[in-house]
């Protein structure tokens, strides 16, 4: 049973370029969450979805930031007009459902913005 | 609101030595506790968890006690290795409709042989 699936592990962007993070939850998961890291600043909550709905996005900045999960295919976390700010690490994590449900993560996405 | 605080790192130890890593949480109603280690390089996976009071949960020789009158979750080992070295995140879930888990900011702990 594969892990949960984030591509692509380094992602470069310049200034005001669109970045797209993609993740693939474990099998049978239906709940996605995105969390950014920033050194110093631990991780912080972004977004909550489940298929086709987006459950608690208070995490996410009012501009810019944009979430979705289909109901086929990836979750996908998209940055446009990407600033130097917004440079971190992105993981994604899968539980099934059930709030006691542990968090898998992914590897994350290391977003980069020169 | 609900909130976790741990102890900030790094914290250096050398082989064998006793760990503790710090955690206090503040929730609304009855939240579950995690401990997630964060190898470099790699996500974060679950190390142990405990979802009522006076739980304790334990995994790889680590420990953590839910102690609902001090609102702590501290993380235990009596004997570290080189391999723990990592960063430590406490998280807390509060186990209601519609929320995601709150994490601390992490404790970077480095095992010197």
């Amino acid at each position: 049973n594969a892990g949960v699936m984030q591509n692509p592990r380094h992602l470069v962007r310049r200034r005001g370029q669109e970045a797209r993070l993609r993740c693939s939850p474990m099998k049978g998961h239906s709940h996605v969450y995105w969390y950014r890291q920033l050194p110093e600043e631990g991780l912080k909550f972004m977004v909550y979805l489940q298929k086709e709905n987006i459950i608690d996005e208070s995490g996410m900045p009012k501009e810019r930031f944009s979430a979705e999960f289909p109901k086929e295919g990836p979750s996908i976390l998209r940055i446009q007009q990407v600033v130097r700010g917004d440079s971190a690490a992105y993981f994604c994590a899968s539980s099934p459902p059930g709030t006691l449900s542990p968090l898998h993560f992914g590897n994350g996405t290391r977003l980069t913005v020169t | 609101g609900n909130s976790v605080t741990q102890m900030e790192g790094p914290v250096t130890l050398s082989e064998e030595a006793f760990l503790t890593i710090n955690c206090t949480y503040t929730a609304t109603g009855y939240p579950s506790l995690f401990w997630y280690v964060q190898y470099p390089g790699e996500g974060l996976q679950l190390l142990l968890k405990a979802t009522k009071a006076d739980d304790k949960g334990s995994n790889k020789g680590f420990e953590a006690t839910y102690r609902k009158e001090t609102t702590s979750f501290h993380l235990e080992k009596g004997s570290v290795q080189v391999s723990d070295s990592a960063v430590y995140f406490c998280a807390l879930n509060p186990n209601q409709a519609g929320t995601a888990l709150i994490f601390g900011k992490g404790t970077t702990l480095s095992v010197s042989s």
